[in-house]
């Protein structure tokens, strides 16, 4: 059974920093891309940025130049750094499992895990 | 930059209808759209990519049809617990963009 668990959310002020993390299993977690999506309250989802199986990277504008997305695939753990938080980057952020090695639409999803950046 | 139109943004149906949602890509060239599901409180569920479903367990109740760049998610036959935001996906030269959602409404 796929499992993605996502932890390393919470509170921060603006302009600092955190690092989020999706523990895989169930999955040969090193032959597939992966993906981080979040939800803003109120709002619909939005793609933060992927990773393919050979670690080729891509950001949506709204967090590229402040985040990096890397893996450690002999662990099989998903991680996405973010520094100068702003209000907006306020979101329950959900790692998920794309359906092969490039990235492409998203098959497994974790249960997010939430961001408040506030003062 | 590629844009993705999802339309209607809202529609309200009764039990038992039958609804359409339409995304259209403003770029691309396969047919990458993923369609998922949204409640309050849950992670995304994951419904067709393409024309099959992504999981098992995604009712016969959901079909996708279309090419190229405008696809057209129908649900048959509602049922209450398909009330919830349905959003399309595209995946593009490696960049990812989501539909801005429907959300389904009880009439």
């Amino acid at each position: 059974e796929v499992q993605l668990l996502e932890s390393g959310g919470g509170l921060v002020q603006p302009g600092g920093s955190l690092r989020l993390s999706c523990a895989a299993s169930g999955f040969r977690f090193r032959k597939y891309a992966m993906t981080w999506v979040r939800q803003a309250p109120g709002r619909g989802l939005e793609w933060v940025s992927s990773i393919s199986d050979s670690g080729s990277t891509s950001y949506a504008d709204s967090v590229k130049g402040r985040s990096a997305i890397s893996r450690d695939n002999s662990k099989g753990i998903l991680f996405l750094e973010m520094n100068t938080l702003r209000a907006d980057d306020t979101a329950i952020y959900y790692c998920a499992k794309s359906l092969g090695p490039v990235v492409n639409t998203l098959e497994y999803w974790g249960q997010g895990t939430p961001v408040t950046v506030s003062s | 930059a590629i844009q993705m139109t999802q339309s209607p943004p809202s529609l309200s149906a009764s039990v038992g209808d039958t609804v359409s949602i339409t995304c259209r890509a403003s770029q691309g060239f396969r047919n990458d759209f993923g369609w998922y599901q949204l409640k309050p409180g849950q992670p995304p569920k994951s419904l067709i990519y393409v024309i099959s479903p992504l999981q098992s367990g995604v009712s016969s109740r959901f079909s996708v049809t279309g090419a190229g760049t405008n696809f057209t998610l129908t649900i048959s036959s509602l049922q209450p617990e398909d009330f919830a935001t349905y959003f399309c996906l595209h995946d593009y030269d490696g960049l990812l963009i989501f539909g801005g959602g429907t959300k389904v409404e009880i009439k």
